[in-house]
C-alpha cells in the first residue's frame, strides 16, 4: 500500500493492557504526526515529529508514549488507558518546513478501551 | 497564535443547490490554506490547497486575506459530496491547525 499505512485497523484493549499502534510512510516525508479523532473533539493534535525529533507534545497524558525510530516509522505505545481514550487515532506525514504541501493521512486505528 | 474557525458544525443542502462551507482563520504570517475531506469510512484526504488555485470535484476555494477567509464552494452539490470537511492552516513551521470540521449532507 502506498501513502501512509497504519496498523492495526481496529484494536480492543483492556485498561491494564499494553499495546502499540504503528504508522509507516514511504513518501519521503520527514515529519510525522499523531492525531486523535473523536466525536467530542473532531481532530486533536497529539504529537509532532520532525526528522525523528519530537517537536510538539500537545499536553498528552503520559499513558500515551510516542516513538519515532526513523523518518518513515512512528509508533504510539499505549498503557493503562481509560475508556475515554476510545477514539480513531490518525497518523499523518508531510514535508516539514513546506507547509504548502499539506498532510497525507493514514486510515487510522479505531481504538476501543474496555 | 494560529486559529481556524468553521462556524457550521452541520450543513444540509439539496442536490443541485449551491453549497458554501465557511472557514475563517487568524495568523500573523503568510498562511497556506487547505481543505480536507473525509467520506464515510474513508481516510481523511487533502481536497485542495489555495496555492494551487485548482478545482477538485467541482469545489473551489478562494483565499480572501482581507476577510481572513477560505470558504469552500460548489455551484451544484451532489449526493456523493456528503462528507466531513476540515479547513486547515499550514505554516512553514510544519504544523497545521485544523478547524473543528463541518458535516455536509446533500439530500436527494
Amino acid at each position: 500500500e502506498t501513502g501512509v499505512t497504519q496498523t492495526p485497523r481496529h484494536l480492543v484493549m483492556g485498561m491494564t493492557n499494553k499495546k502499540s499502534l504503528k504508522c509507516e510512510q514511504h513518501l519521503g516525508h520527514n515529519a510525522m504526526y499523531w492525531y486523535k479523532q473523536s466525536a467530542k473533539k473532531p481532530l486533536e493534535l497529539m504529537f509532532v515529529y520532525n526528522f525523528k525529533e519530537q517537536t510538539e507534545n500537545n499536553s498528552v497524558p503520559s499513558r500515551f508514549s510516542p516513538e519515532c525510530p526513523n523518518s518513515s516509522h512512528l509508533f504510539l505505545h499505549l498503557h493503562t488507558l481509560q475508556p475515554e481514550d476510545s477514539a480513531l487515532y490518525l497518523c499523518a506525514s508531510s514535508l516539514f518546513g513546506q507547509g504548502k504541501n499539506g498532510y497525507t493521512f493514514g486510515s487510522g486505528t479505531r481504538l476501543t478501551v474496555v | 497564535a494560529q486559529r481556524v474557525t468553521q462556524p457550521e458544525k452541520l450543513l444540509s443542502v439539496f442536490k443541485g443547490a449551491p453549497v458554501e462551507l465557511k472557514c475563517n482563520y487568524s495568523y500573523s504570517g503568510s498562511p497556506e490554506l487547505f481543505w480536507y475531506v473525509q467520506y464515510s469510512r474513508q481516510r481523511l484526504q487533502l481536497l485542495l490547497r489555495h496555492i494551487s488555485r485548482e478545482s477538485i470535484k467541482g469545489f473551489t476555494a478562494d483565499l480572501n486575506k482581507g476577510e481572513t477567509s477560505f470558504h469552500l464552494k460548489k455551484p451544484f452539490a451532489q449526493e456523493e459530496d456528503s462528507a466531513m470537511y476540515y479547513c486547515a492552516l499550514g505554516t512553514n513551521a510544519g504544523k497545521s491547525t485544523f478547524g473543528d470540521g463541518t458535516t455536509l449532507t446533500v439530500k436527494p
